[in-house]
C-alpha cells in the first residue's frame, strides 16, 4: 500500500491565485481529513469527511473547499490565496480502530 | 473549552538518558495520540490509547484517565530519536486536537 500520497510536496503561489492540494489513500478509510501546521501551533483542522459524498467543517475552514466524490480522494483547494494560508498542509486519514495514517505534507508559501 | 497541553516544548538530553514527555487535557477522552515528526518528514502514529500502558520497542506510552494525563518514554535514547513529538486528544467528537510538540534532541 502507497499509504496517504499528498501532491505537490513543495508550492509557491502568488496572492489571490487558486490551487488544489491533492490527497488519496488506498486503505479504503471512509474518515478523511485536512490539517495545516503553522510555528507554535498545534495542528489545526481544516475539513474533514466521513465518507464519499459528506464533508465538514473543522476549526479553520475559511478560504478552503473540500468535497470527496470517491473514497480515496480527498483535494483541498484554496479559492484565492492569502499569505496567511502559508503553511504546511497534512492530509490523513483513520481506520476503523481510529488509528491515524499522516501523508507526507505539502508545504505552501504564498506570496 | 477542550485542551492539550505538553511539557516541556523543548528537551536536549545526552544519548543513553530516559526520556519522559508529558500531556495532559482539560476533559474526559476517548483516547489519546502521540505522534512522531522527524525535522522536514511526515508524521508518524507511535501509539494510541483509551487506558494503562503500550510498549513498542524502547517507547513506552501511558495514560491516567482521573489526572487526565498521559507521558511518553523512551529508554536508552539515541540521536535517531530526535523528533517533535505531539499528543493529540479525541474529546469524543471524533476530531483531534493538537498539542504544540515537544522538540527532542539526543546528542551523541
Amino acid at each position: 500500500n502507497a499509504g496517504v500520497t499528498q501532491t505537490p510536496k513543495f508550492q509557491v503561489l502568488k496572492t489571490g491565485q487558486s490551487m488544489t492540494l491533492q490527497c488519496a489513500q488506498d486503505m479504503n478509510h471512509e474518515y478523511m481529513s485536512w490539517y495545516r501546521q503553522d510555528p507554535g501551533m498545534g495542528l489545526r483542522l481544516i475539513h474533514y469527511s466521513v465518507g464519499a459524498g459528506i464533508t465538514d467543517q473543522g476549526e479553520v475552514p475559511n478560504g478552503y473547499n473540500v468535497s470527496r466524490s470517491t473514497t480515496e480522494d480527498f483535494p483541498l483547494r484554496l479559492l484565492s490565496a492569502a499569505p496567511s494560508q502559508t503553511s504546511v498542509y497534512f492530509c490523513a486519514s483513520r481506520n476503523y480502530a481510529n488509528e491515524q495514517f499522516f501523508g507526507p505534507g505539502t508545504r505552501l508559501t504564498v506570496l | 473549552k477542550n485542551e492539550v497541553e505538553q511539557s516541556p516544548q523543548n528537551l536536549t538530553a545526552q544519548e543513553g538518558e530516559f526520556i519522559t514527555i508529558n500531556c495532559s487535557y482539560s476533559v474526559g477522552i476517548s483516547a489519546l495520540h502521540w505522534l512522531q515528526q522527524h525535522p522536514g518528514g511526515g508524521i508518524v502514529s507511535l501509539f494510541m490509547l483509551s487506558s494503562g500502558k503500550k510498549k513498542h520497542g524502547r517507547l513506552i506510552a501511558t495514560i491516567n484517565i482521573q489526572e487526565k494525563h498521559s507521558s511518553l518514554h523512551i529508554t536508552a535514547s539515541h540521536p535517531r530519536d530526535s523528533a517533535v513529538y505531539i499528543c493529540a486528544v479525541d474529546f469524543g467528537n471524533e476530531k483531534l486536537t493538537f498539542g504544540t510538540g515537544t522538540r527532542l534532541t539526543i546528542i551523541p
